[in-house]
């Protein structure tokens, strides 16, 4: 079955690091644009980050400097490195694939990250 | 803070047909790039709609049709029902420093 299941969200303290996980099923991660993102709660959507099948990456203004998107091929899984956390980035973390048609084809059912003391 | 403007709520009786604007610039929808849409069911995560500006992946049903014209898109409803009821979004592609891929503020779809 075609799949992602994210995983590593939790209640943090403002400036602390988190690391979220999502295990991809049934194709590659590594050929595919693989992004995060994220809704808080009771907002609208907003894209985090992008990893491109070459290897580039892309990060939203509001991470950039913070968050680090990275893939494991090996474990065919998708990461988010996620340091100097702010209230504000408290949401759901969904992952997505980018379908080769457009849009994004493919979601995770998502993981909550609470920043919070 | 999104770079695609929707509006907040739009509602229609069964059967009825109903319209969600998405309205971007020249960076985004007016440079060229494909607009998307999403339906996202209370709970649970979003689902492409539409991709390609118009195109309906398999198992949409054909009551979902999407347009773009110029610096704004459009999805459309028609025999809306109640399993409609749901928040869409729009998705596009922008040049500018910001960021690259962009979402719509979303529309709450309410069926009286």
């Amino acid at each position: 079955e075609v799949q992602l299941v994210e995983s590593g969200g939790g209640l943090i303290q403002p400036g602390g690091s988190l690391r979220l996980s999502c295990a991809a099923s049934g194709f590659t991660v590594s050929s595919n644009y693989m992004s995060w993102v994220r809704q808080a709660p009771g907002k609208g959507l907003e894209w985090v980050s992008v990893i491109y099948s070459g290897g580039s990456t892309y990060y939203a203004d509001s991470v950039k400097g913070r968050f680090t998107i990275s893939r494991d091929n090996s474990k065919n899984t998708l990461y988010l490195q996620m340091n100097s956390l702010r209230a504000e980035d408290t949401a759901v973390y969904y992952c997505a694939r980018a379908g080769s048609l457009g849009g994004f084809d493919l979601w995770g059912r998502g993981t909550l990250v609470t920043v919070s003391s | 803070q999104s770079v695609l403007t929707q509006p907040p709520s739009v509602s229609g009786a069964p059967g009825q047909r109903v319209t969600i604007s998405c309205t971007g610039s020249s960076s985004n929808i007016g440079a060229g790039y494909d607009v998307h849409w999403y339906q996202q069911l209370p709970g649970t995560a979003p689902k492409l709609l539409i991709y390609g500006n118009s195109n309906r992946p398999s198992g949409v049903p054909d009551r979902f049709s999407g347009s773009k014209s110029g610096t704004s898109a459009s999805l459309a409803i028609t025999g809306l029902q109640a399993e409609d009821e749901a928040d869409y979004y729009c998705q596009s592609y922008d040049s500018s420093l910001s960021g690259l891929y962009v979402f719509g503020t979303g529309t709450k779809v309410t069926v009286l």
